[in-house]
């Protein structure tokens, strides 16, 4: 069973760099079908996917956010990885990175999600 | 971006009975070279992350119980819990992955009656 997790600052400060990593256990984030995606959801509200990067490392972004997003992997750590600058308060929200199968967004696993909240 | 509809926003239903969740993309989401609907539908409980209820707009995840059914094509698709279980309370959400970015409905929230 494969389980996600996401680690990282819960308070970022405006104006920096949001970071965040999920790592993955009982199975490897090289092999098979998938695509490795970030979501978040401020409170109350709904989900926005931001961007996924796939088992080569070709990434696809949020044209919303595109200009601020940078996702990477990291294979040996069994990673991925969520970098967002310039940040601000509209960016407090709880973040989710999440499995893609059959190499899409059908998201089948889940991490519980971490709080990230900018403020100064 | 497509935007995903759903309505209604919440509803009311009483155990045992039947819920309807309805979504309607502000496009076509079947894609017509493999006749493929490009829909998902998720669970959300408090304090929990999304789980993957169908994809494909009908094809049902492992595990998800057959009171569940995922149905529609093109633009306008239905969720249907046909007997409404305590521990189905919970926000619904549609999702299409035809193109990117993928897009989310705004959620429908489900309570008993």
């Amino acid at each position: 069973q494969v389980l996600l997790q996401e680690s990282g600052p819960g308070l970022v400060k405006p104006s920096q760099t949001l970071s965040l990593s999920c790592s993955v256990s009982g199975g490897s984030i090289s092999s098979g079908d998938y695509y490795w995606s970030w979501i978040r959801q401020p409170a109350g509200k709904g989900l926005e996917w931001i961007g996924r990067i796939s088992t080569t490392g070709s990434t696809s972004y949020n044209p919303s956010l595109r200009s601020r997003v940078t996702i990477s992997v990291d294979s040996s750590k069994n990673q991925f990885s969520l970098k967002l600058s310039s940040v601000t308060a509209a960016d407090t929200a709880v973040y989710y990175c999440a499995r893609g199968k059959e190499m899409s967004t059908i998201l089948d696993c889940w991490g519980q999600g971490t709080l990230v909240t900018v403020s100064s | 971006d497509i935007v995903m509809t759903q309505s209604p926003d919440s509803l009311a239903v009483s155990l045992g009975e039947r819920a309807t969740i309805n979504c309607k993309s502000s496009q076509s989401v079947l894609y017509s070279s493999n006749n493929k609907n490009y829909l998902t539908w998720y669970q959300q409980k408090p304090g929990q992350p999304p789980k993957l209820l169908f994809y494909w707009a009908s094809t049902r995840e492992s595990g998800v119980p057959d009171r569940f059914t995922g149905s529609g094509s093109g633009t306008d698709f239905t969720l249907t819990i046909s007997s409404l279980q305590a521990e189905d309370v919970a926000v619904y959400y549609c999702q299409h992955y035809y193109d990117t970015p993928p897009t989310f409905g705004g959620g429908t929230k489900v309570e008993i009656k």
